[in-house]
């Protein structure tokens, strides 16, 4: 079975900072890697995604994630974060089994964007 | 607009009680999940379905039940077998049924249910 874990459960940072959100993962075969946002009290929206290819990965809102296979990795980045991206991100694994796109998600870093 | 609408926003339930959550899509996709979010655990699948008339059981399938009778569809019902009902609760879609593992959920607005 897979499994991820996100190490930080909270995040602060200032606004115009960089920031980075660690996602590492666990498999026996090969994963698909997902970040989703969740603002407060809304739905997951995609950020982005890895299936193969170039292992960086540009997403919306100006996000980019790195796979790195040998760390089992998948961390976030944001040069400059805005208060706007004060909100709940998941990381979430997927493989491929034939038998639904079912996702193991990671227990979420909140990211608190201070002025 | 195309999209996942789930009802209500907020839902209020004693115990003992049954209660549905609605979720539906008009997004023509054919893959339906429910999840149950609670603090600091992230989301944990429930139940799934690919086609109409079929679904299969989640992680955490104890105490809900669910029906697929419209491709559109796909309300979970809490029944009072579930120990700590209260969470909030997040339906999901896919296009495809290949289970191929690359598909984008898309998800709804959620449901917040507490048990008093």
């Amino acid at each position: 079975a897979q499994s991820v874990t996100q190490l930080d459960s909270q995040v602060p940072v200032f606004e115009e900072a960089p920031v980075e959100l660690r996602c590492n993962y666990s498999s026996s075969v090969s994963v698909y890697l997902f970040w989703y946002v969740q603002y407060p009290n809304q739905g997951l929206q995609l950020l982005l995604k890895y299936l193969s290819g170039s292992t960086l990965v540009k997403g919306i809102n100006g996000f980019e994630a790195e796979f790195n296979k040998s760390q089992t990795s998948f961390h976030l980045r944001k040069p400059s974060v805005h208060i706007s991206d004060t909100a709940e991100y998941f990381c979430a694994v997927s493989i491929q089994t034939g038998g639904g796109n079912k996702l193991t998600f990671g227990t979420g870093t909140q990211l608190k964007v201070e002025l | 607009d195309g999209g996942i609408t789930q009802s209500p926003k907020y839902l209020f339930r004693k115990e003992g009680q049954n209660v549905t959550l609605s979720c539906e899509q008009n997004l023509n996709h054919d893959a339906m999940y429910w999840y149950r979010q609670d603090p600091g655990q992230g989301l944990r699948l429930i139940y799934y379905s690919q086609i109409v008339n079929d679904f299969q059981k989640g992680d955490i399938a104890e105490g809900y039940s669910v029906s697929r009778e419209k491709k559109e569809s796909f309300p979970l019902t809490v029944t009072s077998a579930q120990k700590n009902p209260t969470a909030f609760y997040l339906c999901a879609s896919t296009p495809g049924t290949s289970g191929d593992g690359t598909d984008t959920q898309y998800f709804g607005p959620g449901t917040r249910l507490t048990v008093l």
